[in-house]
């Protein structure tokens, strides 16, 4: 059984404060996505990342890929209350015909 | 990206009735499509994985028999909770895969009473 271990679960910052959130395997995955999600919608797919050592930028959002592909962080540069939803990571195994989840990171940006 | 819709978006039904939520690939075809029920400020849980033209996969503890779930075509899959009682309120959410991105729908929030 594959495990994403997402941390933190709970993030409550001001706006313009920076934050990463961390998700963590002891398993390699071929890939590995990262979501929003808003109340009352379904994820929204931010970005995937495929390389080891791979840093991919959306705006004030960088994220990165362990170099042995075990591990991601998202880093989120000025926060803005717009970011506010719940972030989550999602590995990709080609072996496996469906995505592990971490358990989220809900986060909440205060004006 | 490539579009997920599921209908409807909200379901409020008497305990003891069954409940269908429909599942469309719109621009593209889904061999497989997933089925997830998400509790409040949780992630997501898979349910079942849909196969077009055979049966559904379902995940330890989810009863196959309490939800239904049929994949006819290559841009549908449904999922009908039989018989539902109030601990099956909850937001459900379907997601196909294309070009190995998975794509997920709007979801449905069901609310047994």
């Amino acid at each position: 059984t594959q495990l994403l271990e997402q941390s933190p679960q709970f993030l409550s910052i001001q706006e313009g404060e920076n934050l990463t959130v961390y998700c963590n395997s002891s398993s390699v995955f071929s890939s590995l996505q990262w979501y929003r999600q808003e109340p009352g919608e379904g994820p929204v797919l931010l970005v995937t990342v495929v390389t080891g050592g791979e840093v991919k930028k959306l705006k004030r959002l960088t994220f990165q890929f362990g170099d042995a592909r075990k591990d991601s962080s998202l880093h989120i540069t000025a926060a803005q209350p717009g970011d506010t939803g719940l972030y989550l990571c999602a590995g990709d195994d080609s072996g496996y015909s469906t995505l592990t989840f971490g358990k989220g990171t809900m986060l909440l940006v205060s004006p | 990206g490539a579009v997920v819709s599921q209908h409807p978006s909200r379901v409020i039904c008497k305990s003891g009735t069954s409940v269908k939520i429909e599942c469309r690939s719109l621009d593209f075809q889904a061999t497989t499509m997933f089925w997830y029920r998400q509790f409040p400020k949780q992630s997501l849980m898979l349910m079942a994985t849909s196969n077009e033209g055979s049966k559904a996969t379902y995940e330890q503890g989810v009863e196959k028999d309490k939800f239904l779930i049929n994949h006819a075509s290559l841009t549908l899959s449904t999922l009908t909770v039989t018989s539902a009682h109030p601990e099956d309120s909850s937001f459900y959410i379907c997601s196909a895969r294309h070009s190995e991105t998975q794509y997920f729908g709007p979801g449905t929030r069901l609310l047994v009473l």
